[in-house]
């Protein structure tokens, strides 16, 4: 599985906009990016996927770079619930299976 | 909206004593995972089923581990004679769509094993 890098922990304020950045520089032009989230005391919680193309959802936004060797998630209004443990996964397009996950980067959301 | 469940909460345990963790996945999905976590580590993979048979297991998932769905709705996960290291906190999840680089995943909310 092609390897991410994400920062350890991010701070944000509430209200504001959060960009979650991703770095995946040996990507394959079949992996799929993905993004989960676990908040405290809680199971694992998918966000977000794709592929080539921004998406949207209403959880968040997934900005993905022309290259696809990074990518942004993007919580539009930061709230207190949004405090969590942010995984950024690649999944091989025909490949289902386990979910491989990183350290990933912790938010903090100040009120 | 459908979710996964997982029973119980928190087992407390001696170790050598073997225990059954209970999950009962959305309905409709196929394919079905068991992930432990650690306090303060990563998530990590342990086991998935699909089609009444383990698919893929991780190095952790070794003979003290099993898996079994004994009926149309329940998943369990078995820990025969349980260490001090297997305390952790257990997730299920489940998925409708198996070898599928787009499924998404939906875990339960996890039990927390105690092993004294």
């Amino acid at each position: 599985d092609a390897k991410t890098t994400q920062p350890n922990s991010m701070e944000s304020n509430e209200e504001e906009p959060v960009h979650l950045p991703c770095n995946h520089s040996t990507i394959s032009g079949t992996d799929y990016i993905h993004w989960y989230r676990q908040l405290p005391s809680q199971g694992p919680e998918y966000v977000i996927h794709g592929l080539t193309s921004n998406v949207n959802n209403r959880m968040a936004s997934l900005a993905i770079a022309e290259d696809r060797k990074s990518s942004t998630l993007i919580l539009h209004r930061a709230t207190l619930r949004d405090a969590a443990v942010y995984y950024c996964i690649l999944r091989f397009y025909n490949q289902g299976g386990k979910l491989i996950f990183g350290q990933g980067t912790e938010l903090s959301v100040k009120p | 909206e459908p979710e996964v469940t997982q029973t119980p909460s928190h087992q407390v345990t001696q170790m050598g004593q073997e225990v059954i963790l209970r999950c009962v996945p959305i309905s409709n999905h196929l394919y079905f995972y068991w992930y432990r976590q650690i306090l303060g580590q990563k998530v990590e993979f342990l086991v998935s089923f699909y089609n009444n048979e383990i698919s893929e297991k991780s190095e952790i998932f070794d003979d003290q581990f099993s898996v079994e769905r004994p009926d149309g709705s329940n998943f369990t996960l078995k820990i025969r004679s349980t260490k001090l290291e297997d305390s952790a906190m257990y997730f299920c999840a489940s998925s409708a769509f198996p070898g599928q680089g787009t499924d998404t995943q939906y875990f339960g909310p996890g039990t927390r094993l105690t092993v004294l």
